[in-house]
């Protein structure tokens, strides 16, 4: 695998549901990002690590839970999402944090129902 | 408030017709100015960064240069594999990075 890889790249699930979405960068970065990417709305930042410390968090409902175990994987874990959630999930690496030359990921395509 | 306004939303050319690509910003302290091109079904491709008004970057078709209060991205003579979402972002004087929604460009053979 190169670059950046996110699974699963397609998610349906209930408000109930809990899941989670993974990323992982072949890189060698130090900074991964998590961004939403909503139908005919900018990409948003949602979270920022760095060296597997969180550096930032754009105001992020706190059903979205973001976890990295180490600099080359990222994860957030969902839980009792709404509707207005569904959306692309972009994962994001670079060599720093606060560098935006960004490799991004695929995405993760997440409906809520 | 800070804000990126990309226009136009959607932009249909043919095969060898250049254009231009708008980008105009509002920001406090403009740290820094980025290109990405996102393909259907894909995360976005980072292109270019411009940091300073009258700066210019090449890449292929495309040029990119930075005014004051705008940047603009040229295509010359596009081509079919062009065709994509083209988007801007602006990074602030408090270093938060603010992305436009993107212009939709298809380039018809």
């Amino acid at each position: 695998e190169t670059g950046v890889t996110q699974t699963p790249r397609h998610l349906v699930m209930g408000m109930t549901n809990k899941k989670s979405l993974k990323c992982e960068q072949h890189l060698g970065h130090n900074a991964m990002y998590w961004y939403k990417q909503s139908a005919k709305k900018p990409l948003e930042l949602m979270f920022v690590y760095s060296l597997e410390e969180r550096v930032e968090n754009n105001s992020v409902p706190s059903r979205f839970s973001p976890e990295c175990p180490n600099s080359s994987h990222l994860f957030l874990h969902l839980h009792t999402l709404q509707p207005e959630d569904s959306a692309l999930y972009l994962c994001a690496s670079s060599q720093r944090s606060g560098e935006y030359e960004q490799f991004f990921g695929p995405g993760t395509r997440l409906t809520v129902l | 408030e800070d804000q990126v306004t990309q226009s136009p939303e959607a932009l249909r050319l043919q095969e060898g017709e250049s254009s231009s690509l708008n980008c105009s910003y509002t920001v406090s302290g403009l740290r820094g100015l980025f290109w990405y091109r996102q393909d259907p079904g894909k995360g976005p491709e980072f292109l270019f960064t411009l940091y300073s008004a009258g700066e210019e970057k090449e890449k292929e078709r495309l040029k990119a240069t930075l005014t004051k209060k705008e940047s603009f991205l040229h295509i010359t003579a596009p081509k079919p594999e062009d065709s994509a979402t083209y988007l801007c972002a602006v990074v602030d004087s408090s270093y938060k990075l603010i992305f436009g929604s993107g212009t939709r460009l298809l380039v018809r053979p």
